[in-house]
């Protein structure tokens, strides 16, 4: 059964600091991995998705990394900004297309 | 402004209630989701339909009742409903079924009195 697994659970750090959220999942046989933004009360915004063959995704100061082989992937942030506070979620796609969610990071980017 | 509507926004509704969510989409995609989300939690999947039909339930309860009755509409039909049932549903589309990618609705937060 795949399991999503995402650290830090929260993490606030200082404007214009780089960051890095991880997400790691169990299973390699995946067709794409998925990153989410949810700010509170809302749905979700996809960010990058990065298909099975692919290693990265990059969307202005987003870049999303896929190692699958080893179960895991990375979405840096590069100088955070307050407007990035929300919660950021990792997903993976198999063969059913249902897609496995982690349990999220939830970002505060202090001014 | 989402390309995946959902209506209403908000919904409060008795036990013995009967009511619906609306999920409406113009991108030509073909699979349509329902998921629940709690507070601090991640979507649970309940319902997916692919080019029409009903693909995957995940063992929802009966008191849930899909529908979709064209490509680009899908229903949520509630009766009896209990407290922890309470949640945020959101709607999601692709353009098919391999999920790539889904986009989501802002969701109906329900609360059941």
């Amino acid at each position: 059964k795949q399991e999503v697994t995402q650290i830090p659970a929260a993490l606030s750090v200082p404007e214009g600091e780089n960051l890095v959220l991880n997400c790691s999942f169990t299973d390699s046989a995946i067709y794409n991995l998925q990153w989410f933004r949810q700010d509170p009360g809302k749905g979700l915004t996809s960010l990058l998705l990065i298909q099975s063959s692919q290693r990265e995704q990059t969307s202005g100061r987003l870049n999303a990394s896929l190692d699958k082989s080893s179960g895991r992937s990375t979405l840096y942030i590069a100088a955070s900004q307050p407007g990035d506070s929300a919660t950021y979620l990792c997903a993976v796609t198999g063969n059913t297309g249902k897609l496995i969610f982690g349990q999220g990071t939830t970002l505060q980017v202090k001014p | 402004d989402t390309e995946v509507t959902q209506t209403p926004k908000h919904l409060v509704m008795g036990m013995t209630n009967k009511k619906s969510l609306k999920c409406e989409q113009h991108m030509g995609h073909r699979a349509m989701y329902w998921y629940k989300q709690k507070a601090k939690k991640p979507p649970e999947l309940m319902f997916v339909y692919s080019y029409e039909k009903l693909s995957i339930n995940e063992s929802v309860p009966s008191r849930f009742s899909p529908e979709c009755p064209n490509s680009s509409l899908l229903n949520l039909h509630l009766h009896a409903l209990q407290p922890e049932d309470s949640a945020l549903y959101l709607c999601a589309s692709s353009q098919d079924r391999t999920g790539l990618p889904q986009h989501f609705g802002d969701g109906t937060r329900l609360s059941i009195l």
